[in-house]
């Protein structure tokens, strides 16, 4: 089936550095991915759609410049937290939807960020 | 708008009951998708289950069932005769025309020994 590698799984960064998360097709071409968030014992929350080769779509309410996303390729997207700070602390989830699974969606094993 | 409505933010049951998950929807969509994923601990979604809304049959797989009905807009999860390994949180999530899949609150199941 279709596979989705996220990197890192666990990051420790310090407060105002930038982290940079990657999301991978591994065995399918994703023209979409998607990237959530969720807080401790809370939903995914949709950030943004990544489509390759143009600009993301964000929901209201996320800063695009905190959270830039990139998908250069058709099997790889990155999401970069900017400037991190103690509240970015979070679970982030990548997803692919892939068209030979009847567009299925195909979820990351998540990162875990936490910000010291 | 599209929203996923799960009323049960927690259920805790004893090994070998039944118990069954709710899922309530809204969408002005003709066709969607509706799905449960399963997040033990480690953070991981597994996928359970998907249905198109075109596709009211219902399911039976292993101790896992679904019941869907469009009438109520409810896609429920039963899970029978529940085991320790179960315990985790379960989400209902839907997706439709704009190709998001919005997430449930989810449901936090715990099945005590």
């Amino acid at each position: 089936g279709a596979v989705v590698s996220q990197h890192p799984s666990r990051v420790i960064c310090k407060s105002g550095t930038s982290v940079k998360i990657e999301c991978r097709s591994l065995d399918f071409q994703a023209t979409t991915m998607f990237w959530y968030r969720q807080f401790p014992k809370k939903s995914l929350m949709l950030m943004a759609t990544s489509n390759e080769g143009s600009k993301a779509t964000y929901e209201q309410g996320v800063e695009k410049d905190k959270f830039l996303i990139n998908h250069a390729s058709l099997t790889l997207s990155t999401l970069t937290v900017t400037s991190a700070h103690p509240e970015d602390s979070s679970f982030y989830i990548c997803s692919a939807r892939d068209q030979r699974a009847n567009y299925g969606y195909t979820f990351g094993s998540g990162t875990r960020l936490t910000v010291v | 708008a599209q929203k996923v409505t799960q009323a049960q933010t927690e259920i805790s049951v004893v090994e070998k009951e039944d118990v069954t998950l709710d899922c309530v929807y809204e969408t002005r969509d003709t066709t969607y998708y509706l799905f449960w994923y399963k997040q033990p601990p480690s953070g991981e979604l597994v996928f359970l289950i998907r249905r198109n809304s075109f596709d009211e049959q219902n399911e039976i797989s292993g101790r896992y069932s679904w019941n869907f009905q469009k009438s109520t807009s409810s896609f429920n999860f039963t899970i029978t005769a529940s085991q320790v390994v179960d315990s985790a949180v379960y989400f209902c999530a839907l997706g439709g025309a704009t190709n998001k899949l919005i997430f449930g609150t989810g449901t936090l199941l715990a099945v005590q020994p």
